[in-house]
């Protein structure tokens, strides 16, 4: 069975600072997908960023960055220049290509001080 | 457009109502999701409907039925809840596998059911 596990219940960062959240999974499938969520105190799951296994680049939006270790079985979400909206719970998402369930990890709480 | 609606935002009901929640997506997704999340916890799959087809049945007890009436509505029926099903309900959306390489899942804002 898949897992995915996030190590940092909670984390901290100042505003206009870069924090990386840390997440690693186990899977003995080579072709799936890794997922970011965001949910913020309004509860709202909200897409961050997405990786396919099969692509080595890793992807990017905006201010949002992931460092997917394949090999590893590491995806870690870096967050430059963190603002205080970016204060919400993180998921880190496993899903097998060919599956329809999405494994989430524990979360963690990222807090933005000001 | 990538909006998921779900209503109501809050429903509060004793153990013997039933009431139903509902999701709404329009677009164009052929499978909707129901996962219900405790505080501070990952969200837990219930339902999967692909094609208006039920496909994955996570163990659910029977007091919770869902039903897709069409390609774009997803209901969960409840009866007979405990106070422990207290939680927010999500219901999600995507392309189903066959249809896309890339099938994200697209939340709605949830739906927080207190049970009393």
């Amino acid at each position: 069975a898949q897992t995915v596990t996030q190590s940092q219940p909670e984390m901290s960062v100042q505003e206009a600072e870069t924090v990386t959240l840390s997440c690693t999974y186990d899977t003995s499938e080579s072709d799936y997908y890794l997922f970011w969520y965001k949910q913020p105190p309004s509860r709202q799951m909200i897409l961050v960023i997405r990786q396919e296994a099969y692509k080595q680049q890793n992807a990017t939006e905006n201010r949002f960055s992931v460092n997917f270790q394949k090999a590893a079985k590491s995806f870690s979400l870096k967050i430059s220049d963190s603002q205080l909206g970016d204060a919400a719970m993180y998921f880190c998402a496993y899903r097998w290509r060919y599956g329809n369930k999405l494994v989430f990890g524990a979360g963690t709480i990222l807090r933005v001080k000001s | 457009d990538t909006e998921v609606t779900q209503t109501p935002k809050h429903l509060v009901m004793g153990m013997t109502n039933k009431k139903s929640l509902k999701c709404e997506q329009h677009m164009g997704h052929r499978a909707m999701y129901w996962y219900k999340q405790k505080a501070k916890k990952p969200p837990e799959l219930m339902f999967v409907y692909s094609y208006e087809k039920l496909s994955i049945n996570e163990s659910v007890p029977s007091r919770f039925s869902p039903e897709c009436p069409n390609s774009s509505l997803l209901n969960l029926h409840l009866h007979a809840l405990q106070p422990e099903d207290s939680a927010l309900y999500l219901c999600a959306s995507s392309q189903p596998l066959r249809l896309a390489s890339t099938d994200t899942q697209y939340f709605g804002p949830g739906t927080r059911l207190t049970v009393l």
